[in-house]
């Protein structure tokens, strides 16, 4: 079956620490892949999106992702985490030849900054 | 700018009630989708519509049921509420096909006492 996993529930970091986030996947075929970011009070808000080609893909607001087709995995990334930066993540993922009706995402990781 | 707009931030209900939980779009979207969202468990489908009058059931549709009677309105309902319905609801809208161009409304945290 196909799956998500964001293996940390939690994540606190220091205020201009880097950051990674982690999420993989179970599937059977490359998917699409997707983090997006919800703020306190707010839906989610796409931050950056997978399909082909270079692995490394930007996004808003200074995040970047690597997709690692051998390990399944496409972790978030942040060189220098704001305080704004404070919210809760998902990864999510959807066949190439699928739809949003398919879109399945993770169970989410909280990311807390200390000043 | 696009908007998804969902009617309550917060709503209060009593077990057996039945809530009606709405959702506006504006961008003439075909497809509309509500979500559950729940600590640990991520986002869950509960219905999807892709067009006007048509719905299909998503992962967790038990217990609930949906109208779309107008492209931009799908609502969601709770024909007899309960404790475990306590929860973070999110309504979203895409064109078909473009699944990187879901927008969210900012959710409805329903609370069934």
């Amino acid at each position: 079956a196909q799956s998500v996993t964001q293996p940390d529930i939690h994540i606190t970091v220091s205020e201009g620490a880097s950051l990674e986030l982690r999420c993989n996947y179970s599937y059977g075929a490359t998917p699409y892949l997707f983090w997006y970011v919800q703020s306190p009070g707010q839906g989610l808000q796409l931050l950056l999106k997978y399909f082909s080609g270079d692995t490394l893909v930007q996004g808003i607001k200074g995040f970047e992702a690597e997709f690692k087709r051998s390990q399944s995995s496409f972790n978030l990334r942040k060189p220098s985490v704001h305080w704004s930066d404070a919210a809760e993540y998902f990864c999510a993922v959807v066949l190439s030849s699928g739809s949003a009706r398919q879109l399945t995402f993770g169970s989410g990781t909280q990311l807390t900054v200390l000043p | 700018d696009v908007k998804v707009t969902q009617s309550s931030r917060y709503l209060v209900k009593r077990t057996g009630e039945k809530v009606f939980l709405e959702c506006v779009q504006d961008m003439d979207h075909e497809n509309m989708f509500w979500y559950r969202q729940d600590p640990g468990l991520g986002l869950r489908l509960i219905y999807f519509s892709y067009d006007v009058k048509m719905k299909e059931k998503g992962d967790i549709p038990e217990g609930y049921s949906v109208s779309r009677e107008k492209k931009e309105r799908f609502s969601l309902i709770l024909e007899s509420a309960s404790t475990n319905q306590t929860s973070m609801y999110l309504c979203a809208s895409s064109r078909p096909r473009r699944v990187e161009k879901l927008f969210f409304g900012s959710g409805t945290q329903l609370s069934v006492l």
